[in-house]
């Protein structure tokens, strides 16, 4: 019963290939987004995304791109892989209005080589 | 624009308080969290505190903010070596998407 699942856990992956990371929620929270997180475990917002509005940190190249086919799924989609993409991706949710932060996923670790 | 600071790291032994801070930039934050990270596992949500509290207590977490300052502190009561991990302040603003925005991390050791 898991709350965000995250899928896969793990993604080694070579330069330039595309891949996805599957999110999926059962809290019926209204947003979703997308973090990454860097070797020296900074966290920066890539996405945030619900049924209204996308909003996208202007600093994400244009090969990352979200995805929903539903209120319950945010994917996240990486063309041309590069080196410097490797990190560790979290999914969260939140319901609209949060006060109480984020529910987090356990995160995808991705290694691009 | 939006900055979140804490110190890097700390040390203490079991039993001890530990005292972990974070300095924000954003005078019109409205709540500032604390999130835990285990290694290997993804964040979890510790506490929270409203922009017009000065202190919030929950057990052995006690929140202090200082918003003439922007300064949030995490004090954690009789640290034990399951407290050992990766303790983020974060801060949500008016912003749209109701995004947080997390400092760098602050890596607790508690040594038996």
């Amino acid at each position: 019963d898991t709350a965000v699942s995250q899928t896969p856990k793990y993604l080694v992956t070579q330069m330039g290939n595309d891949k996805s990371i599957k999110c999926e929620q059962n809290l019926g929270h209204d947003t979703m987004y997308w973090y990454k997180q860097d070797s020296k475990k900074f966290l920066k917002i890539m996405f945030s995304y619900n049924n209204k509005e996308l909003i996208i940190n202007e600093t994400v190249p244009n090969r990352f791109s979200p995805k929903s086919p539903d209120k319950a799924h945010l994917n996240l989609h990486i063309n041309s892989l590069e080196l410097g993409d490797s990190a560790v991706y979290f999914c969260a949710s939140s319901r609209e209005g949060v006060v109480y932060g984020y529910t987090f996923g356990s995160g995808t670790r991705l290694t691009v080589v | 624009g939006e900055d979140v600071e804490q110190s890097l790291f700390l040390s203490v032994r079991e039993g001890d308080s530990s005292v972990i801070n974070c300095t924000y930039t954003d005078s019109s934050s409205t709540y500032l969290y604390w999130y835990k990270q285990e290694p290997g596992a993804g964040l979890q949500l510790l506490t929270y505190i409203f922009s017009n509290m000065d202190m919030k207590q929950d057990q052995r977490l006690t929140v202090l903010l200082n918003k003439k300052d922007k300064h949030l502190s995490l004090r954690i009561a009789d640290t034990q070596t399951g407290d050992s991990a990766i303790y983020f302040c974060a801060e949500r603003t008016g912003n749209a998407g109701n995004m947080l925005t997390f400092g760098g991390g602050t890596r607790l050791m508690v040594k038996p």
